[in-house]
């Protein structure tokens, strides 16, 4: 099984400002890596599939990056709206596996 | 618009079963993977179960495989979660889930059912 570490844990970040948020495969799973935002009482939603493409509707503040171990999800400036639990998720093989999520929270 | 709408959560004592169901509408649902993905309280998602769009081909995470069964009745578009033996790390909120491909991502989402294994 595949194992995905999220860091930081959490993010205390302004509105405006950037976010970084780190996912790291156990083992290499090429380009195969999706990010989603998950709002309180709400289910998640597909931001990023296969590293770097875009869902549908998502804003150009999001953006994704990485390859083999080490990916990356970047949100340029900082919505209110953007402060949520976010989670990546690969697609590699058999079973697919969640990071344990980054908390955005606001400062 | 897609819609998925799980239902048939509930309380049940360790060692019972539950099924859960989750009804889709606004897609060609024979023509595409569904998975069921749960998330304990406070916790983060955990993958449980997929199945191809035939039905020909299930896969379950460790955790499950043995205990629950998932299944499709493609002529009323609905996807199922066969769950025995029932344990208090069972407790969570289940959401169905619509893949975008084999072995994908989750594009649409249900709002989730709650299973509470309690005594």
């Amino acid at each position: 099984e595949i194992v995905l570490t999220q860091s930081p844990a959490t993010l205390s970040l302004s509105p405006g400002e950037g976010a970084t948020l780190s996912c790291r495969a156990s083992q290499s799973i090429s380009s195969y890596l999706g990010w989603y935002q998950q709002k309180p009482g709400q289910a998640p939603r597909l931001l990023i599939y296969d590293t770097s493409n875009r869902a549908t509707g998502i804003p150009a503040r999001f953006s994704g990056s990485g390859s083999g171990t080490d990916f990356t999800l970047t949100i340029s400036s900082l919505e209110p709206e953007d402060f949520a639990v976010y989670y990546c998720q690969h697609r590699s093989n058999w079973p697919i596996t969640f990071g344990q999520g980054t908390r955005l929270e606001i400062k | 618009e897609v819609q998925l709408e799980d239902s048939g959560g509930g309380l049940v004592q360790p060692g019972g079963s539950l099924r859960l169901s989750c009804a889709a509408s606004g897609v060609t649902f024979s023509s595409y993977d569904m998975s069921w993905v749960r998330q304990a309280p406070g916790k983060g998602l955990e993958w449980v179960s997929g199945i191809s769009g035939s039905g020909y081909n299930t896969y379950y995470a460790a955790s499950v495989q043995g205990r629950f069964t998932i299944s499709r009745d493609n002529s009323k578009n609905t996807l199922y979660l066969q769950m025995n033996n029932l344990g208090v790390e069972d407790t969570a909120v289940y959401y169905c889930a619509k893949s975008t491909g084999t072995m994908s991502y989750f594009d649409y989402w249900g709002r989730g059912t709650l299973v509470t294994v309690s005594s």
